[in-house]
């Protein structure tokens, strides 16, 4: 059972725009920045968004991430092929005193 | 060229110990806090512990707390999991990481694989 939650799989075809919840609490979402990571199955994770809504250069900008409250969002917008992976995102947790990782989010082009 | 390498993975029986390492490459590895992240086999991302800059504080999961123990050796630029009493659940990648903590420098190694089965 992870810290964040995440739904397990979304989908949407080429073009589309998919969002990717993620939610948490006061003491991880709430209270510190959200980031997310990108990873293809055999490979280690890639920074996706930092800082809530902060692309890395060389992040494409359709992908964009949001926070309010104790929950934050990934979008994809115009979905293609190679955006087929497993997203995750993570913060800092002042209770647990260390990072915490959402369940992970396996998105689908159809 | 800026990177890291994790060593030391393999097979190990229940109860036994392994020593991982990741050597870093390409960047200033006193200045930054050092993560251990897993991943068992078709799961998802655990954090399992930290170390700050200087090697003076650690953080550990509460599933590997009193069992897993954390080192850095800036000198060597060179960071360390010592993993005892293992369990079957210990199975998974091990990476080691540099985590964002809000600035785009991100940087993960490519893994080594922790197998605990008898």
């Amino acid at each position: 059972q992870s810290v964040l939650t995440q739904p397990p799989s979304a989908s949407g075809t080429p073009g589309q725009r998919v969002t990717i919840s993620c939610s948490g609490s006061s003491s991880n979402i709430g209270s510190n920045y959200v980031y997310w990571y990108q990873q293809f199955p055999g490979a280690a994770p890639k920074l996706l968004i930092y800082r809530n809504d902060q692309r890395p250069s060389g992040v494409p900008d359709r992908f964009s991430g949001s926070k309010s409250g104790t929950s934050a969002s990934l979008a994809i917008s115009g979905l293609r092929s190679e955006d087929e992976a497993d997203y995750y995102c993570a913060a800092r947790d002042d209770s647990l005193s260390g990072r915490v990782f959402g369940g992970g989010t396996k998105v689908t082009v159809l | 060229e800026v990177r890291m390498v994790e060593s030391g993975g393999g097979s190990v029986q229940p109860g036994g110990s392994l020593r991982l390492s990741c050597a870093v490459y390409g960047f200033t590895f006193s200045s930054y806090w050092m993560h251990w992240v897993r991943q068992a086999p078709g799961k998802g991302l655990v954090w399992v512990s930290h170390i700050i800059s200087d090697g003076t504080r650690t953080s550990y999961a509460d599933s590997v707390k009193g069992r897993f123990t954390i080192s850095r050796d800036n000198a060597k630029n060179t960071l360390y999991l010592q993993m005892n009493s293992l369990r079957a659940d210990d199975t998974a990648v091990y990476y080691c990481a540099v985590l964002s903590s809000g600035s785009d420098f991100d940087l993960w190694g490519r893994g080594t694989l922790v197998t605990v089965s008898s």
